[in-house]
């Protein structure tokens, strides 16, 4: 997990409120993943991007959710108008190329969204 | 996606090996096996992965057999560490599958 920053590691939020989780990627990586764990379940795709684009975001739902990876800085997963369904760790992870060719995705200690 | 089915949970006592099987019998040929794990509250970590041969590295051994369709991580001596959710995961091949589907990985207990 050495190198994918994430941050807030926790965070409070009462419903109705917005979440900003940032991710700022491995040295040279430039792709980025963000994955959300409910709890006691399994990891779940959420979107997966690159630089300033936005490559597949299949796993968002549909509304009050979107991310970005600026040119500069970090990732940015938004959850706007909080619900408590959104209580969950969100983790991020990043590879050095779009990982064809095998190669690894790390993820980050991940940010724990708790609404109240 | 190739699917990957482990089970639910194992124990081994510390200082063991631990041999963790996973099936993927509709694995292609292009598809790689990764492992990683998921020690309570932390993010999942890397620990191996291969594509035919067998991978070997300070973590772990690899074991694919020769049709692919099973794989075995192999902690050689298991400590209380040790003790975390195991996911196989038969990573998607070219034309941009790139995502890791998780399944819901194998519990492993090492028991002192």
């Amino acid at each position: 997990n050495a190198g994918v920053m994430q941050n807030p590691r926790h965070l409070v939020r009462r419903r109705g409120q917005e979440a900003r989780l940032r991710c700022s990627p491995m040295k040279g990586h430039s792709h980025v993943y963000w994955y959300r764990q409910l709890p006691e379940e399994g990891l779940k795709f959420m979107v997966y991007l690159q630089k300033e684009n936005i490559i597949d975001e299949s796993g968002m739902p549909k509304e009050r959710f979107s991310a970005e990876f600026p040119k500069e800085g970090p990732s940015i997963l938004r959850i706007q108008q909080v619900v408590r369904g959104d209580s969950a760790a969100y983790f991020c992870a990043s590879s050095l190329d779009r990982g064809d060719s095998g190669n690894t995705i790390y993820f980050g200690e991940g940010s724990w969204l708790t609404v109240v | 996606d190739a699917k990957t089915t482990q089970p639910p949970s194992m124990d081994c006592a510390e200082g063991r090996a631990a041999n963790l099987p996973c099936n993927h019998s509709t694995i292609s040929g292009n598809e790689y096996v990764y492992w990683y794990r998921q020690i309570h509250s932390q993010g999942p970590q890397y620990i191996i992965h291969g594509l035919k041969n067998n991978e070997t590295n300070e973590m772990a051994s690899l074991i694919i057999t020769e049709d692919r369709k099973s794989s075995t991580l192999i902690l050689p001596h298991a400590t209380l560490r040790d003790t975390a959710v195991y996911y196989c995961i038969v990573r998607p091949g070219t034309s941009g599958t790139y995502k890791y589907i998780f399944g819901t990985g194998t519990r492993l207990k090492v028991l002192a």
